[in-house]
């Protein structure tokens, strides 16, 4: 019972560096999503990703892409890292049905120094 | 603009206690309203959905509610488990959120012995 699974669980970056968050979902789900949570905000989707090949920006893109690699898969890039993007990055999916309630994974704790 | 908003921000409770916590909120058309638990360093986990006015939803402890500005989250006789932040979300059926879930900062629940 893996559900969403995350990887790495931190990582610490200097401003400028980049790297990918990785996201993979044993659940045959097709929707996949990425939230950033801030102390003191809620979850805020940055993409999302209705079916294998399609994806689309959230409230929050800018500084962001993403790529669905496959059914299971979805990963979040940052090309530049800005200390603005410290935050925990959570992904999630869900089953079919527009109302299917979200799954979420353990998150990613960046620090981008 | 669809918004959530919860209330109080923190509870503590004694063991046994029973209280509730609020969610207002304002949506494009309410397509469903979810519940969340999320544990310290853990991803939210899904509680309950609710669709419309008037339904109730239980588990163990927590009983939800729902009218058409605001939701509520029972629990009856707490335990030291109970302990968690409770994050409340909508998801509008029309505008520019539309289907996406919009969540609120949480309320921080910590019940003491």
């Amino acid at each position: 019972n893996a559900g969403v699974t995350q990887t790495p669980k931190f990582q610490v970056l200097k401003t400028g560096q980049s790297m990918t968050l990785q996201c993979a979902q044993d659940m045959n789900h097709n929707s996949m999503y990425w939230y950033r949570q801030d102390p003191g905000m809620g979850l805020r989707l940055i993409y999302y990703s209705a079916s294998e090949g399609t994806t689309d920006k959230g409230e929050v893109p800018n500084g962001y892409n993403v790529s669905r690699l496959n059914k299971r898969e979805f990963s979040l890039r940052l090309e530049s890292a800005a200390p603005s993007q410290t935050s925990v990055y959570f992904c999630a999916s869900s089953g079919p049905g527009g109302n299917s309630p979200l799954h979420f994974g353990n998150g990613t704790r960046l620090t981008v120094t | 603009e669809d918004q959530v908003t919860q209330s109080p921000e923190a509870l503590r409770l004694q063991e046994g206690e029973s209280s509730s916590l609020n969610c207002s909120y304002t949506v494009s058309g309410l397509r469903g309203l979810f519940w969340y638990r999320q544990d310290p360093g853990k991803g939210p986990e899904f509680l309950f959905t609710l669709y419309s006015a008037g339904e109730e939803k239980e588990k163990e402890r927590l009983k939800a509610t729902l009218t058409k500005k605001e939701s509520f989250l029972h629990i009856t006789a707490p335990k030291p488990e109970d302990s968690a932040t409770y994050l409340c979300a909508v998801q509008a059926r029309y505008g520019g959120s539309q289907g996406n879930l919009i969540f609120g900062k949480g309320t921080k629940l910590s019940v003491k012995p």
